[in-house]
């Protein structure tokens, strides 16, 4: 199975500080996206990075990649709370088409 | 406004009823899925289609049968639900290949009694 995993389930902390995820994954991948989730709201893909790529930026979001260990990280910088919201790895096995996600991680930033 | 448009937002139907999921997208994209996100379980990948193909069907029961009639509209026909068929459903877009990110639609809360 392609399923991944986040690590922590849960994560609260505190506005301002720096939130950090991680997910691991099973099998060898083209691709790792990420991707947050509001409360009964649809998913907003957040950042890709390709299975060549280890690390990549986009405005406080900061993604590392490590194929050895098939596991990536998502890092959050000077957390606001406007950030608080369920975030989902997804990754894609080489030669498939779909997005296996897994079960996310519910940040949830305190004012 | 994500792109994706879904219908309705929420349903509530007993077990003998049949409904139908609306899908719609205007971004261009050539592959559209069907999502079922339950509690405390991870995302699940229903149906594909690429070029209005069905190119994945993830044993899902008879009881979901989906419709793709164009690369724009894709339908999840319900009937004979059960009460752990309760969920959000999700419908997204995307690149055909699927290489691209999904775009989705925010879902329809459906309710099975």
């Amino acid at each position: 199975s392609q399923q991944g995993e986040e690590d922590p389930q849960a994560l609260s902390i505190q506005e301002g500080e720096n939130a950090t995820m991680n997910c691991s994954y099973k099998t060898s991948i083209n691709n790792l996206q990420w991707y947050r989730q509001n409360s009964g709201r649809g998913l907003v893909h957040l950042i890709l990075i390709r299975s060549n790529e280890r690390e990549k930026h986009s405005g406080r979001l900061r993604v590392t990649l490590d194929t050895s260990k098939k596991s990536s990280s998502l890092l959050i910088t000077a957390s606001r709370a406007a950030d608080t919201a369920s975030y989902f790895c997804a990754n894609q096995g080489q030669g498939a088409q779909k997005l296996v996600f897994g079960q996310g991680t519910r940040l949830t930033i305190n004012p | 406004e994500t792109g994706v448009t879904q219908t309705p937002r929420h349903l509530v139907m007993g077990m003998t009823n049949k409904k139908s999921l609306k899908c719609e997208q205007h971004l261009g994209h050539n592959a559209m899925y069907w999502y079922k996100q339950s509690a405390k379980k991870p995302l699940e990948l229903m149906f594909v289609y690429s070029l209005e193909e069905r190119v994945e069907n993830n044993s899902v029961p008879s009881r979901f049968s989906p419709e793709c009639p164009n690369s724009s509209h894709l339908f999840l026909h319900l009937h004979t639900l059960q009460p752990e068929d309760s969920a959000l459903y999700l419908c997204a877009s995307g690149g055909a290949g699927g290489v691209s990110p999904l775009h989705f639609g925010n879902g329809t809360r459906l309710t099975v009694t």
